[in-house]
């Protein structure tokens, strides 16, 4: 059975202190991997997808990386913007459905 | 405007009722999902539609029913509610195959009491 594990629940930085977020998986036969933000009382917001270990991929102060069994969402000096849940999820070679992570609650203090 | 709503935000009811959660897109897709966010906060699919047709259906109690009108709309009828139906139920869209890129909506709160 598919699975992602998200570390840590939850994360406190201060503006400007920059991270990671961290997603462990184990699927068969990785379709893709793909990060959200989802922000409190909305659904989930598309962010990335990475398809291969090696993968990077950007957007603004936000970095996500990929290997065989984990991926990284880096923050680089995180705005208190930038607080939110960040959602990692999978889906297999198989088929089209997405297994989700708990999420990492970022709060960003001014 | 906007893309992806769901009605009503919020639900209260009791256990045995029969509920209905609409939703709408506006983007054009020809996919809709119905996602289920639990206590525990994962997110989990439950049914997906294209062009009207079911294409994924999870394992899912027979007592949700999603009803594809058209398109733009998928509903989801909810008979006999239990306690463990309480959840934050999301619906989506996309293009079919872009899946990961669907654009949600505000989710309905769902409780059972």
């Amino acid at each position: 059975e598919d699975q992602v594990t998200q570390s840590p629940e939850a994360l406190r930085l201060q503006e400007g202190e920059s991270s990671s977020l961290n997603c462990s998986y184990t699927v068969s036969g990785l379709r893709g991997l793909f990060w959200y933000r989802q922000d409190p009382g909305k659904g989930p917001e598309f962010l990335f997808t990475l398809y291969s270990a090696g993968e990077e991929k950007e957007k603004e102060r936000l970095k996500a990386t990929l290997t065989k069994k984990e991926s990284f969402l880096h923050i680089t000096a995180p705005k208190p913007e930038d607080s939110a849940t960040y959602l990692c999820a999978v889906s297999p070679g198989s088929n089209y459905k997405l297994t989700f992570g708990k999420g990492t609650l970022l709060t960003v203090n001014p | 405007d906007t893309a992806v709503s769901q009605t009503p935000k919020y639900l209260v009811t009791q256990m045995g009722n029969d509920k209905s959660i609409k939703c709408e897109q506006n983007l054009g897709h020809d996919t809709m999902y119905w996602y289920k966010q639990d206590s525990k906060k994962f997110l989990k699919i439950m049914f997906s539609y294209n062009n009207k047709e079911l294409i994924i259906n999870e394992t899912v109690p027979n007592r949700f029913s999603p009803k594809s009108p058209d398109k733009a709309h998928l509903n989801l009828h909810i008979n006999s509610l239990e306690l463990g139906d309480s959840a934050v139920y999301f619906c989506a869209s996309s293009q079919l195959g872009q899946y990961a890129e669907a654009f949600f909506g505000q989710g309905t709160r769902l409780t059972v009491v």
